[in-house]
């Protein structure tokens, strides 16, 4: 049971903007910095976001995080057939001993 | 290029041990920390551990601490998971991480495929 919760599934059609959110605590996303994964299915995970909205290079601007309090979101915006994937938010938690956890994890459809 | 293979991998007995190999190569290794990540069939991510660059600190988490042990040897560009009292629930696929900074902060850029762990009688 992860301490991450994000909603099972998101949807949307080519073009639109899509939203991911991510709730966590003050022991985790609350006091510490939040990283975002795509999964394409069959594939390794790939870093999308860290320190909270930071892209690494070769990640399209089309991708953005943020973060408020003990929440946290991805937005994908111009949805393309691609980014038909699974994403996981993640961060350290400091509650009893130190741990990374993911979230629950977020299947999204490209209709 | 850039990658990381992970080998040691196979079906082991409840109660058994194993230990995987992670084989870097592409990049200066000890400038990175690394880490472990599973997930088991269907299911989503899980970190397992994680070291920093000189080996000189390591995290698990709760579910494998005092089970597991993360180790590396810079010299040969290569991470370990030594398994021990190994449970069904360990069945996963196990992939190393690399670590965008010295230190184990979160930050995965480079994954490798994995290497997959079946616990079962």
């Amino acid at each position: 049971q992860s301490v991450l919760t994000q909603p099972p599934s998101a949807s949307g059609t080519p073009g639109q903007r899509v939203t991911i959110s991510c709730s966590g605590s003050s022991s985790n996303i609350g006091s510490n910095y939040v990283y975002w994964y795509q999964q394409l299915p069959g594939t390794a995970p790939k870093l999308l976001i860290y320190r909270n909205n930071q892209r690494p290079s070769g990640v399209p601007d089309r991708f953005s995080g943020s973060k408020s309090g003990t929440s946290a979101s991805l937005a994908i915006s111009g949805l393309r057939s691609e980014d038909e994937a699974d994403y996981y938010c993640a961060a350290w938690d400091d509650s009893l001993s130190a741990s990374y956890v993911f979230g629950t994890g977020t299947k999204v459809t490209v209709l | 290029e850039v990658q990381l293979v992970e080998s040691g991998g196979g079906v082991v007995r409840p109660g058994g041990s194993l230990r995987l190999s992670c084989a870097a190569s592409g990049f200066t290794f000890d400038d990175y920390g690394m880490s472990w990540v599973r997930q088991a069939p269907g299911k989503g991510l899980e970190w397992v551990s994680g070291i920093n660059w000189n080996g000189g600190s390591t995290g698990y988490a709760d579910s494998v601490k005092g089970r597991f042990t993360i180790s590396r040897d810079n010299a040969k560009n290569s991470l370990y998971l030594q398994m021990n009292s190994l449970r069904a629930e360990d069945t996963a696929l196990y992939h190393c991480a690399r670590d965008l900074e010295v230190t184990v902060t979160g930050a995965f850029d480079i994954w490798g495929q994995g290497t997959m762990v079946t616990v079962s009688s």
